[in-house]
């Protein structure tokens, strides 16, 4: 295992609604960045966290949103869900940006 | 930004032969390359990684090489067996402490096949 955790492991939203997804980095890592993963596609940078500051983002809009706390775990929050929505978000820890490991995933289905 | 494109899409080989996958890059300030295995349901598994500042990186049955020139990079397995059987994704990113934009960009993956 390598220590990233993510809660909740499924979820179910009705378009319009907000969510909150949660990532516990692994121990020692200061380095958070969020993913989103479309069925058969290669995972899309959401954003990435660096001691607490967004040190860089994708191509997503601002409802797509984060943060990251003092122990480094962090949030992503999505509001006003759409059906395109639907995905595996991933969050992957590292220290300094490198060597990024993942968690097991957040499958958000909207409907 | 950073464009991967990753190919083949779809491979497949015989337990023992070698398998090859190729990734070019577009913005040549990029750095930093990793390759991750994501098997059915699970997570990506990052199996090697490489910067610009070397050209091949071996570990056991898996290396990579990078052209920093022709702005590509590949995954070199050998000896496979069935359960490197996953998809493959490479992934580029600028790894700078002034970087503002720290993002990774990933190829569309390719679904290695090993049959016993």
């Amino acid at each position: 295992e390598t220590g990233v955790t993510q809660s909740p492991t499924h979820l179910i939203k009705t378009r319009g609604q907000q969510v909150t997804l949660r990532c516990s980095s692994q121990s020692g890592h200061n380095t958070v960045s969020w993913y989103q993963q479309a069925l058969g596609q290669g995972p899309q940078f959401i954003f990435q966290y660096y001691r607490e500051e967004e040190n860089g983002r994708g191509n997503f809009p601002p409802r797509f949103s984060g943060l990251q706390f003092p122990n480094y775990s962090s949030e992503l929050n999505v509001n006003a869900l759409e059906l395109d929505d639907s995905a595996l978000y991933l969050c992957a820890s590292s220290l300094d940006g490198y060597e990024q490991y993942f968690g097991p995933g957040t499958r958000l289905t909207v409907t | 930004g950073e464009n991967v494109e990753q190919h083949p899409s779809t491979l497949s080989v015989q337990e023992g032969d070698s398998a090859v996958i190729k990734c070019t890059y577009s913005d040549s300030a990029s750095n930093y390359f990793p390759w991750y295995k994501q098997e059915l349901g699970k997570r990506p598994q990052l199996i090697i990684d490489i910067r610009s500042n070397v050209g091949e990186k071996k570990d056991q049955r898996i290396a990579v090489t990078l052209n920093k020139t022709a702005k590509h990079f590949s995954l070199h397995i050998t000896e496979t067996q069935p359960e490197d059987s996953a998809v493959y994704f490479c992934a580029a990113s600028i790894k700078a402490w002034w970087a503002s934009n720290n993002d990774m960009r990933f190829g569309a993956g390719t679904r290695l096949t090993v049959k016993p």
